[in-house]
């Protein structure tokens, strides 16, 4: 079975400061990876996604980067946080395209 | 750019009764539409999808797709305190981006 693992669970950091979360699938070779950010209660936006290793397409400009420097993992990072960076940070796979997406637990940031 | 609406922003309905969801989207070449359920604290999980005209029935939730009129919508029958959650409708634009509506918030009371 496939399995997705994010990791911090929490983060508390200064504006200003750099950031870096990550995911990492098991059980599924090269899989769509997705990094998605959700304010409280709020909708989703997808951020970033990934077909393949090494690339990474941005879907909106949110002063943050992604990277996917295995086949199994996807990093979220930025060197500057500002506090509109606050919120829920999930990130997910597909078998591929236009498919069900599978989400990890997500990495709650607030940025103070 | 893909929009999708919701529709109510919260619902609150009895156990054992039926929750109507509703959902909009703008591009009228959009395929590709999916239900997820997101518990508070949790990711979002998969309910459903429906990719043609017409109803899909699964257990208690079924889907109406209408894309004439750019709709989707999600019914739960004999609804559950455990079916209490963040509901989104979410549409796939360019196969690689999967826009979500802006949640019902549902609420079961016993």
């Amino acid at each position: 079975a496939q399995t997705i693992h994010q990791w911090p669970v929490a983060e508390i950091k200064a504006v200003g400061s750099p950031l870096s979360l990550g995911c990492t699938i098991k059980g599924k070779s090269s899989p769509n990876l997705y990094w998605y950010w959700q304010a409280t209660g709020g909708t989703l936006q997808q951020l970033f996604y990934s077909i393949t290793v090494g690339q990474v397409e941005s879907v909106v400009q949110l002063n943050l980067s992604a990277s996917r420097p295995k086949d199994d993992q996807f990093i979220l990072s930025t060197e500057k946080l500002l506090l509109s960076h606050s919120g829920f940070y999930l990130c997910a796979w597909s078998p591929s395209s236009a498919e069900t997406l599978y989400f990890g637990s997500g990495t709650r940031l607030t940025v103070l | 750019q893909q929009k999708v609406q919701q529709s109510p922003e919260s619902l609150i309905v009895p156990e054992g009764g039926m929750a109507s969801l509703n959902c909009t989207f703008s591009d009228r070449n959009s395929q590709y539409f999916w239900w997820y359920r997101q518990h508070s604290g949790e990711g979002p999980k998969a309910l459903m999808s429906i990719f043609s005209n017409g109803d899909k029935k699964e257990g208690r939730f079924t889907a109406h797709l209408n894309k004439a009129s750019l709709h989707v919508s999600l019914h739960i029958k004999d609804s559950q305190p455990s079916d209490s959650a963040l509901y989104f409708c979410a549409v796939w634009s360019n196969y690689n981006v999967l826009y979500f509506g802006s949640g019902t918030k549902l609420t079961v009371e016993p």
